[in-house]
């Protein structure tokens, strides 16, 4: 089984980073997802990461670090479109490779 | 337009009466999965099928069921719905379960059982 954690909510401004993290303890790790969901709508895919280290895709990056169980995503120059929430999902190996997804982060920009 | 859908969008059901939502991908994935989503709880996994005629539980697959008879279709079953089946309900897909496949969702399905 896994244990997925990332704080419940946070607030940032227009244009500023923010950078949302999770933790996650699970027994054979696969990689790691990072996923956007706007209220009301479904999850669409921001990044992934299997190997420690940072990947950067235009304004968002992700990092993991696979012995500290820790993930952040990094959002850059902020836009008031992306308050939403953002959902940490690991993939374990032996459970068909299935996605286990934390609560989510709840974030609002503000102008 | 590639896609996963899902119908009806919106249900109010009563308890006990049975009702099938459907989901269809056009991709030719041959992962697909169901979850549902609570507050404070995030997205669980309910069921899934790694291929046609090959499902398997998720985390929490009590009072459901499901079918994979076809590829690009992937049914989930409540044959006796109860109140704490109120949920909001995404099917996904992904092309194989290999590790770096991303999955992608349905526009979910809003249930409520009174």
């Amino acid at each position: 089984g896994q244990n997925i954690d990332q704080p419940t909510e946070m607030t940032a401004t227009e244009g500023a980073i923010v950078q949302i993290n999770c933790t996650y303890q699970t027994s054979g790790f696969n990689g790691l997802f990072w996923y956007q969901q706007h209220a009301g709508e479904a999850p669409t895919f921001l990044s992934y990461n299997v190997l420690d280290g940072l990947e950067e895709k235009g304004r968002f990056s992700s990092f993991l670090s696979r012995s500290k169980g820790y993930s952040y995503l990094l959002l850059k120059e902020l836009q008031m479109k992306d308050s939403a929430s953002y959902l940490c999902a690991v993939r374990e190996a032996n459970a068909g490779n299935m996605l286990t997804f934390g609560g989510g982060t709840r974030l609002m920009v503000k102008p | 337009e590639a896609q996963v859908t899902q119908n009806p969008r919106y249900l109010i059901t009563v308890t006990g009466k049975k009702l099938t939502v459907t989901c269809s991908q056009n991709m030719n994935h041959e992962y697909m999965s169901w979850y549902r989503q609570d507050p404070g709880l995030g997205l669980r996994q309910i069921y899934y099928s790694m291929n046609v005629e090959v499902t398997d539980k998720g985390d929490v697959p009590e009072g459901y069921k499901v079918s994979r008879k076809e590829k690009r279709n992937f049914p989930l079953i409540l044959e006796s719905p109860s109140p704490n089946q109120t949920s909001l309900y995404f099917c996904a897909s992904s092309l194989t379960s290999g590790r770096r496949e991303t999955q992608y969702f349905g526009p979910g399905t809003r249930l409520l059982v009174l």
